[in-house]
């Protein structure tokens, strides 16, 4: 199986303050899309942002944002100003893989 | 616009029992995969496929049957279920082109006593 690893199984952060949830993969193609996932307490899976792998410049969705090293095969997901609502857990996913990370537990101190 | 849709939302079912798991999608999506989730382990593939009548293991299929006679259907069987079975099933698809990303059902929560 291909390699997803999120490093951080828990984070926490003040609301209105930045996180960075982080992620790593593997894969030998040259060519793909990387995705940030949010599961609320609902459970539904949201798509948080998307990064082409060809594009240098990093993708950007409201408050949300990617640090994306493509040599280093590091997708990194920035919040910034961070709400209540963003409390979740956090999954990545190269979109060639099929395979996800085993997620972040994100909590938000009022 | 239900996209895709799982049923049952919950399920609780005795070891040694049979369940099946539905997943049905309206968007045409030539992928559909089955994932577990559970605390830990985050998401994991038990199959998936990429058209009708072609279908292919994941991680942890073992325990696990699938089907794809239709391209929208893309059921779960739990031949004899195990209490290592109770998890959070989740149905997706997505679109040829991996640049949409995947649509995901609600879940299933199946629990076996």
């Amino acid at each position: 199986a291909q390699t997803v690893t999120q490093s951080q199984p828990e984070m926490s952060v003040q609301e209105a303050e930045t996180v960075t949830l982080s992620c790593t993969y593997d894969t030998s193609e040259s060519d793909y899309y990387l995705f940030w996932y949010k599961q609320p307490p609902s459970r539904q899976m949201i798509l948080v942002i998307r990064q082409e792998a060809y594009k240098q410049q990093n993708a950007t969705e409201n408050r949300f944002s990617v640090n994306f090293q493509k040599a280093a095969k590091s997708f990194s997901l920035k919040i910034s100003d961070s709400q209540l609502g963003d409390a979740a857990m956090y999954f990545c996913a190269p979109g060639n893989q099929f395979y996800f990370g085993t997620g972040t537990s994100l909590t938000v101190i009022p | 616009d239900a996209g895709i849709t799982q049923s049952p939302r919950y399920k609780i079912t005795e070891t040694g029992r049979q369940v099946t798991l539905m997943c049905h999608q309206t968007w045409s999506h030539s992928y559909m995969f089955w994932y577990r989730q559970d605390l830990g382990h985050g998401l994991r593939l038990i199959y998936y496929s990429a058209a009708a009548d072609i279908t292919d293991k994941g991680e942890v299929p073992d325990g696990y049957v699938v089907s794809r006679s239709k391209t929208e259907n893309f059921p779960l069987t739990l031949e004899s279920a195990t209490r290592s079975q109770t998890s959070v099933y989740f149905c997706a698809s997505r679109p040829d082109r991996a640049r949409y990303g995947y649509t995901f059902g609600s879940g299933t929560r199946l629990t076996v006593v």
